[in-house]
């Protein structure tokens, strides 16, 4: 069984600083996705950013970007200069190369103070 | 860009009413997917569908049911709807094999009375 966790419920950041948001994850397979989900108030889940498990570089998606330890199934998410339009839910989330089911984190509510 | 359509932005129903919950997605997507989230808790998987009148059950499907008919729609039923089924529902698509995650429709919020 997979599972990803998500040990921060709530974060804040100043306007234009960065933020990490932390994620671990466990699954048996050999070959996994993971991404970050982002859900503003508006509801509509979007797809922040994708790592394939078997590359060691880590992906960035403009001020997005992740640290992907995958001996300690580590997947972190890195927003540099946030802006107001961040604010939202974020989800981690893992899906295994087998049944095409992505797992979900409980999510972590990111404030961002003017 | 692949579009999922929830029928139903807010649903209000009674308790022990039959309750559908509508999801077309327009891309040929095989996989459809019914998640259930509740603050606290996340996305849970309800019920999942690979093809046409496919399904399997996820991590809490007592309660529900699921229909799929047609490629593009996958229904989500409440049999008997309950005070403890009022929450948030998630409709997604996928395709096969190609691990780009999932595509989301906006939700359901269903409150039960």
């Amino acid at each position: 069984a997979q599972t990803v966790t998500q040990s921060q419920p709530e974060m804040s950041v100043q306007e234009a600083e960065t933020v990490t948001l932390s994620c671990t994850y466990d699954t048996s397979e050999s070959d996994y996705y993971l991404f970050w989900y982002k859900q503003p108030p508006s509801r509509q889940m979007i797809l922040v950013i994708r790592q394939e498990a078997y590359k060691q570089q880590n992906a960035t998606e403009n001020r997005f970007s992740v640290n992907f330890q995958k001996a300690a199934k580590s997947f972190s998410l890195k927003i540099s200069d946030s802006q107001l339009g961040d604010a939202a839910m974020y989800f981690c989330a893992v899906l295994g190369n087998r049944d095409d089911k992505i797992i979900f984190g409980k999510g972590t509510r990111l404030h961002i103070l003017p | 860009d692949v579009k999922v359509t929830q029928s139903s932005r807010y649903l209000v129903k009674r308790t022990g009413e039959k309750v559908f919950l509508e999801c077309v997605q327009d891309m040929d997507h095989e996989n459809m997917f019914w998640y259930r989230q509740d603050p606290g808790l996340g996305l849970r998987l309800i019920y999942f569908s690979y093809d046409v009148k496919m399904k399997e059950k996820g991590d809490i499907p007592e309660g529900y049911s699921v229909s799929r008919e047609k490629k593009e729609r996958f229904s989500l039923i409440l049999e008997s709807a309950s005070t403890n089924q009022t929450s948030m529902y998630l409709c997604a698509s996928s395709l096969w094999g190609r691990a780009r995650g999932y595509t989301f429709g906006s939700g359901t919020r269903l409150t039960v009375v």
